[in-house]
């Protein structure tokens, strides 16, 4: 059984691209969360997903950044017209489900470098 | 003030010492979570407690639920525990985890 994984592992983008980071959950998973990591700062919370939905994107920035979860394959994290700022560790974490007893399983992250 | 403060933030340690890490947090919680980073590595699920206390390995946490206050220590520490150590919280009302600062391990031998 395969963890989290995310691809890919290391991107860089210059100024003005797109970037596209990939989330394959746990098998068996239909909750999957984003969270990003910034230099030299701890990991920040940035949206949840279920399957075809987003519950909580209350971490989202209001510009340039959206989520998705679709029925079929990985969820994605799509950067657009990407900044210096935007250099940093993302994170996905799945759960099979929601709850208090819920265990996160985080995957390797992908490190996006701006350049 | 953030809602979860770890203490120290840096640590450094002599092989086989007892390392003790603290969490403590300001919001009501479902749950907490001890992580651990090793640089630029993923991140690992170590324990999630709701209360009293879980053992895996040289690795024991515990928690205060009234005290709203967790530690995590590691026995016999051995440079390979060189890490980030992260306590994070998931909220009462919600699923998302809320992240301490980490703490900065470093064992020498």
């Amino acid at each position: 059984n395969a963890g989290v994984m995310q691809n890919p592992r290391h991107l860089v983008r210059r100024r003005g691209q797109e970037a596209r980071l990939r989330c394959s959950p746990m098998k068996g998973h239909s909750h999957v969360y984003w969270y990003r990591q910034l230099p030299e700062e701890g990991l920040k919370f940035m949206v949840y997903l279920q399957k075809e939905n987003i519950i909580d994107e209350s971490g989202m920035p209001k510009e340039r950044f959206s989520a998705e979860f679709p029925k079929e394959g990985p969820s994605i994290l799509r950067i657009q017209q990407v900044v210096r700022g935007d250099s940093a560790a993302y994170f996905c974490a799945s759960s099979p489900m929601t709850g208090s007893n819920t265990e996160a399983f985080f995957g390797q992250g992908t490190r996006l470098t701006v350049v | 003030k953030n809602e979860v403060e770890q203490s120290p933030q840096n640590l450094t340690a002599q092989e086989g010492e007892f390392i003790t890490i603290n969490c403590s947090y300001s919001v009501g919680i479902s749950a907490l979570h001890w992580l651990q980073q090793h640089p630029g590595g993923g991140i690992v699920s170590l324990f999630m407690l709701s209360s009293g206390k879980k053992k895996h390995g040289r690795l024991i946490a515990t928690i205060n639920i009234q005290e709203k206050h967790s530690s995590l220590h590691i026995t016999a520490s051995h440079p390979r525990d060189s890490a980030v150590y992260i306590c994070a919280v998931r909220s009462e009302y919600g699923n998302k985890l809320v992240f301490g600062a980490g703490t900065i391990l470093r064992v020498k031998s």
